[in-house]
């Protein structure tokens, strides 16, 4: 059974950087076939998908959201992480990270979500 | 503004059934395989259906999905209390190359 598990501090000041990691257990991000991703959910809103990363390196993400996103992967560690750079109040969210299946241009879903992490953005 | 169109509120009575719809384009629901997720109370989101209608191992026959054109639906027979929470469906978008997400609908189990 795959497992995530989000780690960062809940607490990140305006114009900072907010760091989050994923440790995934029961399987490899280097395995291939899936993909890893991070998705976020504003107090009380829905889901914004933010971006993904493959064990290849290779990474792509929401071309509506600015690109202050980096999504970056330590197999070495089984974690992918998620840096987001000069946040504000409106970065305040829970931040989930899960795991992808994708099979050609016409299916995607992600098939396995850690718990989430609150970020609060304050001074 | 969600890129999928849902209701933000559905209820009915415990054992009924309840559809809940989730509204697109050609290029979003019209052209890619829809999944539905379920987000219980302060809990994380869960995969119900994926692919249009194919459910994970462990989620009842109670939840099924369909897709017709650009509109794709969830539906819930046999309604239970632990069955209320948000429902969201999602895709991806080729136009924007990027996944969307309707804005959720709450379900209430009268």
């Amino acid at each position: 059974q795959v497992q995530l598990q989000e780690s960062g501090p809940g607490l990140v000041k305006p114009s900072q950087t907010l760091s989050l990691t994923c440790t995934v257990s029961g399987g490899s991000i280097s395995s291939g076939g899936y993909y890893w991703s991070w998705i976020r959910q504003h107090p009380g809103k829905g889901l914004e998908w933010i971006g993904c990363i493959y064990y290849s390196g290779s990474t792509f993400y929401n071309p509506s959201l600015k690109s202050r996103f980096t999504i970056s992967s330590d197999t070495s560690k089984n974690q992918f992480s998620l840096n987001l750079s000069s946040v504000t109040a409106a970065d305040t969210a829970v931040y989930y990270c899960a795991r992808v299946r994708r099979v050609g241009a016409t299916t995607f879903f992600f098939d396995y979500w850690g718990q989430g992490a609150l970020v609060t953005v304050s001074s | 503004q969600s890129v999928l169109t849902q209701p933000p509120s559905v209820s009915a009575a415990p054992g009924q059934k309840v559809t809940i719809s989730c509204s697109g384009s050609g290029s979003n629901i019209g052209n890619n395989y829809v999944s539905w997720y379920q987000q219980l109370p302060g809990t994380a989101p869960k995969l119900l259906i994926h692919e249009n209608n194919k459910r994970p191992s462990g989620i009842p026959d109670r939840f099924s999905g369909s897709k017709s054109g650009t509109s794709a639906t969830l539906g819930i027979t046999g309604l239970q209390t632990g069955d209320e929470a948000d429902y969201y469906c999602g895709t991806w978008d080729s136009s924007l190359s990027g996944v969307v997400f309707g804005g959720g609908t709450k379900l209430t189990v009268l």
